[in-house]
């Protein structure tokens, strides 16, 4: 599986947009872009994936560059509650996909 | 339904103690897997299994041991503890054809060696 990189730790504003990047430079064509979340020591939450379109779904939307190295993750109206740490994860979503490899993830803080 | 439920949700070993970590599930998923969890770490894969009688290695197996004789149970068992296994153990599940975007996980099980 690729390789991701995430910054460790970012803020952001009760209410604003959470923009949260990840670079998968050496991601491959048939793997996807997965978005899982951990609050509080909780066990991880899937929130979104992508091949290489642009997804939206209740909780997120997930844009994916054009050359497929990078991706962000937009949480667009951010609460208290979405203070986690977000792991972005690249893997073949084919038949054998079970396996997931977690990197250290950012820690998002949601300021009042 | 429970979803992914682990018991204990606590553990306190002393170095050389054998326990088993419990995991079921409800939903009927075909995939199986354990994680542990070390502060300020990702999570790492110590074993999986893809359905009853099948199991493997993750990145981290070696002091664990795993079986699967059922879809819904999915135990790991520590052969003797060690102060390094001192960690947060998570369980997870998901169905075959959902793959990586349908894990369910557990609360998870704080272990603790000393």
């Amino acid at each position: 599986d690729a390789k991701t990189t995430q910054p460790p730790s970012m803020d952001c504003a009760e209410g604003r947009a959470a923009n949260l990047p990840c670079n998968h430079s050496t991601i491959s064509g048939n793997e996807y872009v997965y978005w899982y979340r951990q609050i509080h020591s909780q066990g991880p939450q899937y929130i979104i994936h992508g091949l290489k379109n642009n997804e939206t779904n209740e909780m997120a939307s997930l844009i994916i560059t054009e050359d497929r190295k990078s991706s962000t993750l937009i949480l667009p109206h951010a609460t208290l509650r979405d203070t986690a740490v977000y792991y972005c994860i690249v893997s073949n979503s084919g038949g054998s996909n079970y396996k997931l490899t977690f990197g250290k993830g950012t820690l998002l803080t949601v300021n009042p | 339904n429970a979803g992914v439920t682990q018991t204990p949700k606590f553990q306190v070993l002393k170095t050389g103690q054998s326990m088993t970590l419990q995991c079921a599930q409800d939903m009927n998923h075909e995939y199986m897997s354990w994680y542990r969890q070390d502060p300020g770490m990702g999570l790492r894969l110590i074993h999986y299994s893809v359905g009853a009688g099948i199991t493997d290695q993750g990145e981290v197996p070696n002091g664990y041991n795993v079986s699967r004789s059922t879809t819904e149970d999915f135990p790991l068992r520590l052969l003797s503890a060690a102060p390094s296994q001192t960690s947060v153990y998570f369980c997870a599940s998901s169905l075959r054809d959902r793959g990586a975007h349908g894990y369910t996980f557990g609360s998870g099980t704080r272990l603790t060696v000393v």
